[in-house]
């Protein structure tokens, strides 16, 4: 059973700090990996979706990277602005059949 | 584009009645939609797959005669908890695939109270 861990589970940074986000999944066998972002009483807004077969996405001043062999991705957030503290979820598409299991997520704060 | 809307964003019930939340896809046509259900700091968990015109498929542990879904058109699938209970209380959220089928797309959530 795919199991997916996040951690920290919170983390709390100074504005302009760049900073890393780490998730993990037990089964090496996965479709995709997605990253999210999720404000408070709010839905989900994708960030970042890396094809099992690549390594990396970009974008603006996100990077996440995908290694399937240790089962670890992580998200990399460049010069933290305050408008960026928001739970950040990622999610593991194990199949053709489009459910996601979804990891406990890590709420950032950064500070002004 | 791929906007899925959830209506209402919040509802707050009495125990012991029903409440029905709907999950619209409102500019692709969505063959299959996903119910998530998210506890406060705890992550989504899938509740339930249904797909256009079929029954929905639930994961296990959750009720189907309790959380009723239905997925009549290609733009709108329900979920209706019924007799609900304070532990029902929850984020439910829905996301739906189009026939282009590139990924999943999410609503904005329905926060719900039982009181």
């Amino acid at each position: 059973k795919q199991e997916v861990t996040q951690i920290p589970a919170a983390l709390s940074v100074p504005e302009g700090e760049n900073l890393v986000l780490n998730c993990s999944f037990t089964d090496s066998a996965i479709y995709n990996l997605q990253w999210f972002r999720q404000d408070p009483g709010k839905g989900l807004t994708s960030l970042l979706l890396i094809q099992s077969s690549q390594r990396e996405q970009t974008s603006g001043r996100l990077n996440a990277s995908l290694d399937k062999s240790s089962g670890r991705s992580t998200l990399y957030i460049a010069a933290s602005q305050p408008g960026d503290s928001a739970t950040y979820l990622c999610a593991v598409r194990k199949d053709s059949s489009y459910k996601l299991i979804f990891g406990s997520g890590t709420r950032l704060l950064v500070r002004p | 584009g791929a906007v899925v809307s959830q209506h209402p964003s919040w509802v707050i019930c009495k125990s012991g009645t029903s409440v029905k939340i709907e999950c619209r896809s409102l500019d692709f046509q969505a063959t299959t939609m996903f119910w998530y259900r998210q506890f406060p700091k705890q992550s989504l968990m899938l509740m339930a797959t249904s797909n256009e015109g079929s029954k929905a498929t639930y994961e296990q542990g959750v009720e189907k005669d309790k959380f009723l879904i239905n997925h009549a058109s290609l733009t709108l699938s329900t979920l209706t908890v019924t007799s609900a209970h304070p532990e029902d209380s929850s984020f439910y959220i829905c996301s739906a695939i189009g026939t282009a089928k590139s990924q999943a797309f999410f609503g904005q959530g329905t926060r719900l109270t039982v009181v």
